[in-house]
């Protein structure tokens, strides 16, 4: 089945900075890639995600950047603020297997002021 | 519109008891989902229906059933607790079929204790 790796699994920067998280996946077939931000005591909610017929997304200071060659896919945060702290997940999805979510291990960003 | 709903938020169980978890969504989605989330961890698949009377194992389905009686509802059944079964539980849906959107929205967890 699908494997998902997510790195790095903490981490910190100063506000106004950018993050990224870097996503490994295995299944050659997955198409379909979403990235989820989770406050601390909240559930999961989508911020962004790319399909595999697009290279680059981008939604105001969030970007995603896909390459199906290397089987990895990043979430870049700009101009981060304080309220970007959180933990944020990435998953992939596979044609074939329906429409299961693997999902990365998070990463726990910490934005300080 | 509610969106995704779960009962009970919390909960404290025994060793060997059962339970189940409830889910229940008015957005009309096909698919429905279970994952466990243990501390510090991912959200790990448990078991997903694609439509009433249809469902299928996830990545840790050992020691809990589902059933899918209607589009709306997916419950959890905890057979007989064990403590390594403490986690929140996320149940979560989206739409389903061919030119489908596949957002998941999730439910807002029940954070299960087994002692």
């Amino acid at each position: 089945g699908e494997n998902v790796e997510q790195h790095p699994s903490t981490l910190s920067v100063q506000e106004g900075d950018s993050a990224v998280i870097k996503c490994t996946y295995s299944d050659s077939a997955s198409n379909y890639f979403p990235w989820y931000k989770q406050e601390l005591g909240k559930r999961p909610q989508l911020i962004i995600d790319i399909r595999s017929n697009v290279g680059e997304k981008k939604d105001q200071r969030i970007a995603v950047t896909l390459n199906k060659t290397a089987k990895h896919f990043s979430l870049h945060i700009t101009e981060t603020q304080p309220e970007d702290s959180a933990v944020y997940f990435c998953a992939a999805r596979a044609e074939a297997a329906g429409n299961k979510l693997t999902f990365g291990g998070g990463t726990r960003v910490l934005v300080k002021p | 519109n509610a969106g995704v709903t779960q009962t009970p938020k919390f909960q404290v169980l025994k060793t060997g008891q059962s339970m189940t978890l409830q889910c229940a969504q008015d957005m009309n989605h096909e698919y429905m989902s279970w994952y466990r989330q243990d501390p510090g961890m991912g959200l790990r698949l448990i078991h997903y229906s694609v439509g009433a009377g249809i469902t299928d194992q996830g990545e840790v389905p050992n020691g809990y059933n589902v059933s899918r009686s209607t589009t709306e509802d997916f419950p959890l059944r905890l057979l007989s607790a064990a403590p390594s079964q403490t986690s929140v539980y996320f149940c979560a849906s989206s739409p389903w079929g061919a030119g489908a959107r596949y957002e998941q929205y999730f439910g807002p967890g029940t954070r299960l204790t087994v002692t």
